[in-house]
């Protein structure tokens, strides 16, 4: 069965900063990966999306992650954090390959400090 | 990428009646999904829109509870029935084309 486990529900950086949110899955069979972002009071925005092409998978606004097998993890990054990059983050993988079945992580929030 | 307009946004219910919410997407999807995301956890799958047909009902999710209709492709409802305060959610719906899943904005139901 699949499952993703994301660490800290809370991350905290100063604008300008390196933005990096972690995220570990686990897959009986090779997996689609995905992270999302809800801003406040909306709905969840596709950052970025792993389907067994490159594992360095790059997104909107600068976001990238990468796909580590071995380690069996898609951390997200961000090279320098914005002010409106405060949002919520779910990193997610599919049921089945099916790409729309998807199993959430509990999410994390990131909080950008001026 | 696909826009999916769901209603209401929010709404406050007295536990005992339904409330029904409401996706329509903008063009055709191939498939449609309704998730919970209750208070300070994740999202969880709720059930799969079939087009025409009976919804397909994850484990400790119900027909009876949450009735789901999908007359076409590119509507959905949802109806939280019998509520109770546990209820008190989001409800999101999100559709799937192209092997991307795009989501509403999500209803923000309180039970009281």
């Amino acid at each position: 069965a699949q499952s993703v486990t994301q660490l800290g529900s809370h991350v905290s950086v100063s604008e300008g900063a390196l933005v990096l949110l972690r995220c570990n899955y686990s897959s009986s069979v090779p997996p689609y990966l995905f992270w999302y972002v809800q801003y406040p009071n909306q709905g969840l925005q596709l950052l970025l999306k792993y389907t067994s092409a490159a594992t360095l998978v790059k997104g909107i606004n600068d976001f990238e992650a990468e796909f580590k097998k071995s380690e069996t993890s898609f951390h997200l990054t961000k090279p320098s954090a914005h002010m409106s990059d405060a949002a919520e983050y779910f990193c997610a993988v599919s049921v089945g390959g099916s790409q729309g079945n998807l199993i959430f992580g509990k999410g994390t929030k990131l909080s950008v400090k001026p | 990428s696909a826009v999916i307009s769901q209603k209401p946004s929010r709404d406050i219910c007295q536990r005992g009646t339904s409330l029904t919410i409401q996706c329509q997407v903008d063009s055709q999807v191939t498939m449609m999904f309704w998730y919970r995301q209750q208070p300070g956890q994740s999202l969880t799958l709720i059930a799969t829109a079939n087009q025409g047909s009976e919804a397909t009902y994850e484990s400790g999710f119900v027909i009876d509870k949450f009735p789901i209709s999908r007359p076409n492709l590119t509507f959905s409802t949802l109806t939280v029935s019998n509520m109770s305060p546990e209820d008190s959610s989001i409800y999101l719906c999100s559709g799937l084309r192209n092997t991307e899943a795009f989501f509403g904005q999500g209803t923000r139901l309180t039970v009281v």
